[in-house]
């Protein structure tokens, strides 16, 4: 019930195109969904996230799709350029109180 | 690294000793957390903290403890290191708990040998 599954581990995309990862959740309480981004040597930061009562957000090049009754979320990357290649991890916890569990991570590679 | 210290940056310790992580922060947030990051693991709450003096346990708790005297510090302590406990150890802070923001450090990247 606490997992988040994510795919695919990895993930090379050409410039210019569409980066999807996926997120999939088991706990139906959850309500806040983040996503992270993590360059080589850093620690994570947040880069888009979102709630159940909408289905999808939107942040320049970054998007956030919401589908709850799948329980599932995505994070898609329009336009990817070379310096979005990093490792994306999502993220689901529940505010009343349960810690933030974070998927495997997805290593983006985008080729120029 | 909305100020965030994590000290030592790397450290390379024997099975068996003890060693003590360090995370410092200068938001005056509440909220504090310890992961440790492995390859196919993603990331793994060990233990954190909602106030000065107030802990509890998260995934991977055993062999690690962890004392919050300061609302800045927040120290982790593995008691008697082992081997599978190499690995790259994050500090965060938050300001409201879980659903909110958190921030990273840039991690320790510890070595048991």
């Amino acid at each position: 019930q606490q997992q988040v599954k994510q795919s695919p581990q990895s993930l090379i995309v050409q410039k210019g195109g569409i980066s999807i990862i996926n997120c999939a959740y088991e706990n139906t309480a959850f309500d806040y969904f983040p996503w992270y981004q993590q360059f080589p040597g850093k620690g994570p930061a947040l880069l888009i996230a979102i709630r159940p009562d909408v289905s999808e957000k939107k942040e320049g090049r970054f998007t956030i799709s919401f589908n709850k009754s799948a329980k599932q979320f995505s994070l898609h990357i329009m336009d990817s350029q070379p310096g979005d290649s990093a490792t994306y991890f999502c993220a689901a916890s529940r505010q009343a109180g349960t810690a933030l569990i974070f998927g495997k991570g997805t290593t983006l590679s985008v080729s120029s | 690294d909305a100020g965030i210290t994590q000290s030592p940056r790397h450290k390379v310790t024997e099975t068996g000793t003890p060693v003590t992580l360090r995370c410092h922060q200068t938001e005056n947030h509440r909220y504090m957390y310890w992961y440790r990051q492995d390859p196919g693991h993603g990331l793994r709450l060990i233990h954190y903290s909602y106030g000065v003096k107030d802990t509890d346990k998260g995934e991977v708790s055993d062999g690690y403890s962890v004392s919050r005297s300061k609302t800045e510090d927040f120290l982790l302590t593995l008691e008697s290191a082992t081997s599978s406990q190499t690995s790259v150890y994050f500090c965060a802070i938050s300001e409201q708990g879980w659903s909110s923001p958190l921030h990273f450090g840039n991690g320790t990247r510890l070595t048991v040998t």
